[in-house]
């Protein structure tokens, strides 16, 4: 079993939507990070949390700590949305260095 | 202000051909680190540099070498390219390895193994 889940793994929406990606996990963490991956390749950090929810823009993140889970949320989706939105955590194990643990990713496309 | 920059965008090698891909940051941070990124699997470390002048591996090291050679440079090097290296790889930078450091990415090199 992978130690940080994605879902879904596709995801189309129409234009205006309101999207929910879920990432789960089962190892400790310290911090979790949500990026997105641009279709041309380009990788940048979203959200960076450890408790609680952080919000910028249109988008929205959230963690429970207790129940090991974070989602993403999207409102008001557009068409430049869409990307592969990648979820990963910083274990606690191994100290702190460096060790991030990428869930597949989450690939959405919105539809004008 | 170039943020991560990654030379070259893409590169075919046949198999036992040896490369380096480069990587610099401008951005004076500490911590870089070298990932690749397969279909239909996350991305996993190969490498990183915690600070200038120390590297260690990640969950991937087999068939690779990096040299962290200055503040801002840190290259990865593949002395005998094989299939299973085709990939894409991501350099990516932060501050400090601290738990709460951002990462930034580099555009990422495509390479392919003959």
């Amino acid at each position: 079993k992978n130690e940080v889940e994605q879902s879904p793994q596709n995801l189309t929406a129409q234009e205006g939507e309101f999207i929910t990606i879920n990432c789960s996990y089962s190892v400790g963490i310290s911090a979790l990070h949500w990026l997105q991956q641009h279709p041309g390749g380009g990788i940048v950090s979203l959200f960076m949390l450890s408790s609680g929810k952080k919000k910028h823009g249109r988008l929205i993140a959230t963690i429970n700590i207790q129940e090991k889970h974070s989602s993403l949320h999207i409102t008001a989706s557009h068409p430049r949305d869409s990307a592969v939105y990648i979820c990963a955590v910083r274990s606690r194990r191994g100290g702190s260095q460096g060790n991030l643990i990428f869930g597949k990713g989450t690939k959405l496309s919105v539809k004008p | 202000n170039a943020g991560v920059t990654q030379t070259p965008k893409f590169q075919v090698l046949k198999t036992g051909q040896s490369m380096t891909l480069q990587c610099a940051q401008d951005m004076n941070h500490n911590s870089m680190y070298w990932y690749r990124q397969d279909p239909g699997m996350g991305l996993r470390l190969i490498y990183y540099s915690a600070s200038e002048g120390t590297t260690d591996k990640g969950e991937v090291p087999n068939g690779y070498n990096v040299s962290r050679l200055n503040k801002r440079e840190f290259s990865l090097r593949l002395e005998s390219a094989a299939p299973s290296q085709t990939s894409v790889y991501f350099c990516a930078s932060s501050t400090t390895p601290a738990v709460r450091a951002e990462q930034f990415f580099g555009p990422g090199t495509r390479l392919t193994v003959l």
